[in-house]
């Protein structure tokens, strides 16, 4: 079954620790998606990208990177320049990036930092 | 840029109807979408309106008056499975950004 697989489901770390989440998708998707998400809050765009070898900042990049080498995946990276890092991270595809293309999301990554 | 706004929370019994509303501004304007989150699970694509009017979807119905700026979601013969957080979404259409602004959506409880 196609899908989009985010692991570890819970990971926990030290502050100061930079810490990749990874997402991997089989639905031969060309837009990609970071999401972070806080308790009772709505999804704020970290990262995107439309295409392998390009990405492009979302409303809350700082303290983030990620890297497009494959079409299938799309890890992104918290550093320990982000200042609140504990959230729940959901990636995303969609086939077009448009905006009448439904975003498939994984089951994401919750990230506690201590 | 763009915003949404939805009520925090709602509230109904099972076999009513619901409505939840969202309001959004933004420079330019590429259609509503709607997703359903069930507590601690990924957030699922519920339907999309480009123009106005009512697109129906078995229970779930979704209005969208651009004029207005306001779209709803309504959930008809509610289940107790129906429990969950439903978010709208727009697309940012001016600097074309093909990603999706999300409202901070309205929490549903579904009471026997």
């Amino acid at each position: 079954d196609g899908g989009i697989t985010q692991s570890p489901k819970y990971l926990f770390r030290k502050e100061g620790q930079n810490v990749t989440l990874s997402c991997e998708q089989n639905l031969n998707h060309d837009a990609m998606y970071w999401y972070r998400q806080d308790p009772g809050q709505g999804l704020r765009l970290i990262y995107y990208s439309q295409i392998v070898n390009d990405f492009q900042k979302g409303d809350i990049a700082e303290g983030y990177s990620v890297s497009r080498e494959k079409k299938e995946s799309f890890p992104l990276t918290v550093t320990s320049a982000q200042k609140n890092p504990t959230a729940f991270y959901l990636c995303a595809s969609t086939s077009s990036g448009t905006g009448n293309s439904p975003l498939h999301f994984g089951n994401g990554t919750r990230l506690t930092v201590t | 840029g763009q915003s949404l706004e939805q009520p925090s929370e709602v509230t109904a019994v099972e076999g009513a109807i619901v409505q939840m509303n969202c309001t959004y501004q933004t420079s330019g304007f590429y259609g509503l979408s709607w997703y359903q989150q069930h507590d601690g699970g990924a957030p699922t694509f519920l339907s999309y309106n480009a123009l106005d009017g009512l697109e129906e979807t078995g229970r779930f119905s979704s209005f969208l008056s651009r004029s207005d700026s306001y779209g709803y979601l309504l959930l008809q013969e509610l289940q107790m499975k129906d429990s969950a957080s439903y978010f709208c979404a727009v697309r940012d259409g001016v600097t074309g950004r093909r990603a999706l602004t999300f409202g901070s959506g309205t929490r549903l409880q579904v009471q026997p």
